[in-house]
C-alpha cells in the first residue's frame, strides 16, 4: 500500500496565530512530498515542493516566509502557516513519491484551515 | 501558462448508465497525465498514469484514453453505480519552460452523482 495521513483535518485558528499541519507517509519512504492549496471550486493549486533534508521549492506567488515547510525526515513534512488571517482559510493537501519510484503522487486526506 | 480543462463541471447520471468526461491538457512537453478519483472526506486515489500517445488503461468498469498530440484524455464508466459516485481530478504532468521545471498542473475536476 502507500498511505499518507495528515494531521488536523480540520483546524479553526485565530487571525494571527501560527497553524502545522503535518503529512506523513505511513508505510513508504517519500524522498519528496507536495503541499497543495484548493480555494472552493478551484483546482488544487502546487504550492512548494519539500525533499528531505533540504529547502522547499516554492511555486511562483507562495510567500516561503508565510508558508514553512520542514521535511526532517523520509516520511514527515510539515507546513506551517504563519500569522495567519482570513484570507489563508483554505483546503490544504499534501502528497508524498515513493523514492526512487517513478511519478506517481500519494495524497493525503487534506486540512481543512478556517481563521477567524 | 500551462492550463488543464474538464468538462463537465458535474454531471449526474442514472445507475447502470455509462458515462465519460475529458480532460485537455498542453499538447506540447508533455510527460504524463493522470486521472485520480475523489470521495469527500478521502484521500484522492490514482486511477491511471498514461504516458504514451494512444494509451488505453482499464481498471475494472473504468477506462480511460490519451491524445498526446490533440491535448485530451477522456475517462469512461461502463454501468455507473451508486459507490463511483467522486470527483474525477486529472493531473497533466509536463515541461514548463518559463520556470525550466517539469510542472504537475490539476484540472478542477469532474463532480459525478450516480442516482440509485
Amino acid at each position: 500500500g502507500a498511505v499518507v495521513s495528515q494531521h488536523p483535518s480540520r483546524v479553526i485558528c485565530k487571525s494571527g496565530t501560527s497553524v502545522k499541519i503535518e503529512c506523513r507517509s505511513l508505510d513508504f519512504q517519500a524522498t519528496t512530498m507536495f503541499w497543495y492549496r484548493q480555494f472552493p471550486k478551484q483546482s488544487l493549486m502546487l504550492m512548494a515542493t519539500s525533499n528531505e533534508g533540504s529547502k522547499a521549492t516554492y511555486e511562483q506567488g507562495v510567500e516561503k516566509d508565510k508558508f514553512l515547510i520542514n521535511h526532517a525526515s523520509l516520511t514527515l513534512s510539515t507546513l506551517t502557516v504563519t500569522s495567519a488571517h482570513p484570507e489563508d482559510s483554505s483546503f490544504y493537501i499534501c502528497s508524498a513519491k515513493k523514492s526512487g519510484r517513478g511519478y506517481e503522487q500519494y495524497f493525503g486526506p487534506g486540512t481543512r484551515l478556517t481563521v477567524t | 501558462i500551462l492550463n488543464v480543462e474538464q468538462s463537465p463541471q458535474s454531471l449526474h447520471v442514472q445507475e447502470g448508465d455509462s458515462t465519460n468526461f475529458t480532460c485537455s491538457f498542453p499538447s506540447s512537453n508533455f510527460y504524463a497525465l493522470h486521472w485520480y478519483r475523489w470521495e469527500t472526506a478521502k484521500s484522492p486515489e490514482a486511477l491511471f498514469v498514461m504516458t504514451l500517445n494512444g494509451d488505453e488503461k482499464k481498471k475494472g468498469r473504468i477506462s480511460a484514453t490519451l491524445n498526446t498530440k490533440e491535448g485530451y484524455s477522456y475517462l469512461y464508466i461502463k454501468g455507473s453505480q451508486p459507490e463511483d459516485s467522486a470527483t474525477y481530478l486529472c493531473a497533466f504532468m509536463g515541461w514548463d519552460g518559463t520556470s525550466g521545471t517539469y510542472k504537475y498542473i490539476f484540472g478542477t475536476g469532474t463532480r459525478l452523482k450516480v442516482l440509485a
